[in-house]
């Protein structure tokens, strides 16, 4: 049983175009993390949420944590090129605990 | 320094050999991780050390041997692998083991042969 449901597994869409990437739990979790990996790199922390409810924007990217802390959505708005990358949600079931991840997103924006 | 450098970047080996995989960070964090990724897959954790202490080993073969020297470095013996082995090996460290947010290095890309 997979604790942390992302979807959608591959996203192919035009520059300019808005998306939005989920990630699922029946699960309480004390925080959700978002990264993005590039081709042959590690995973780099886009941000963190903690609070049920919170909104975080980091420029065209929109990242929102539940009401009950068990779901997270990233919204990218008028998507580029330099987007492409996988997109994985992480997080922590209490402090103190490994991370979990979810499956992953490949996006691929094209010009 | 906010990095977390892994050495070497490629390794090839055949299945007979014995090979360490690097790790140095610098930011004073006392929790440092082994992940292994898949192409296109989430990274799978395989061992935490928590002040120099394993903590966590996630059933991992005895074929993968971790090793933290000091807190600032995490070592991870290889030997007699096969080649499903083959993938990218990620090092991450955090603050302390009792918060998530890892800061990952750009990990070794290991072929298996």
């Amino acid at each position: 049983t997979q604790l942390l449901e992302q979807s959608p597994q591959f996203l192919s869409i035009q520059e300019g175009e808005n998306l939005t990437v989920y990630c699922n739990s029946s699960s309480v979790f004390s925080s959700l993390q978002w990264y993005r990996q590039e081709p042959g790199e590690g995973p780099v922390l886009l941000v963190t949420v903690v609070t049920g409810g919170e909104v975080k924007k980091l420029k065209r990217l929109t990242f929102q944590f539940g009401d009950a802390r068990k779901d997270s959505s990233l919204h990218i708005t008028a998507a580029q090129p330099g987007d492409t990358g996988l997109y994985l949600c992480a997080g922590a079931r209490q402090a103190g605990t490994a991370l979990i991840f979810g499956k992953g997103t490949t996006l691929s924006v094209s010009s | 320094d906010t990095e977390v450098t892994q050495t070497p970047k490629h390794l090839v080996m055949g299945m007979t050999n014995k090979k360490s995989l690097k790790c140095e960070q610098h930011m004073g964090h006392r929790a440092m991780y082994w992940y292994k990724q898949k192409a296109k897959k989430p990274p799978e954790l395989m061992f935490v050390y928590s002040y120099e202490k394993l903590s966590i080993n996630e059933s991992v073969p005895s074929r993968f041997s971790p090793e933290c020297p000091n807190s600032s470095l995490l070592n991870l013996h290889l030997h007699a692998l096969q080649p499903e082995d083959s993938a990218l090996y990620l090092c991450a460290s955090s603050p302390w083991s009792r918060t998530t947010l890892n800061t990952f290095g750009s990990g070794t890309r290991l072929t298996v042969v």
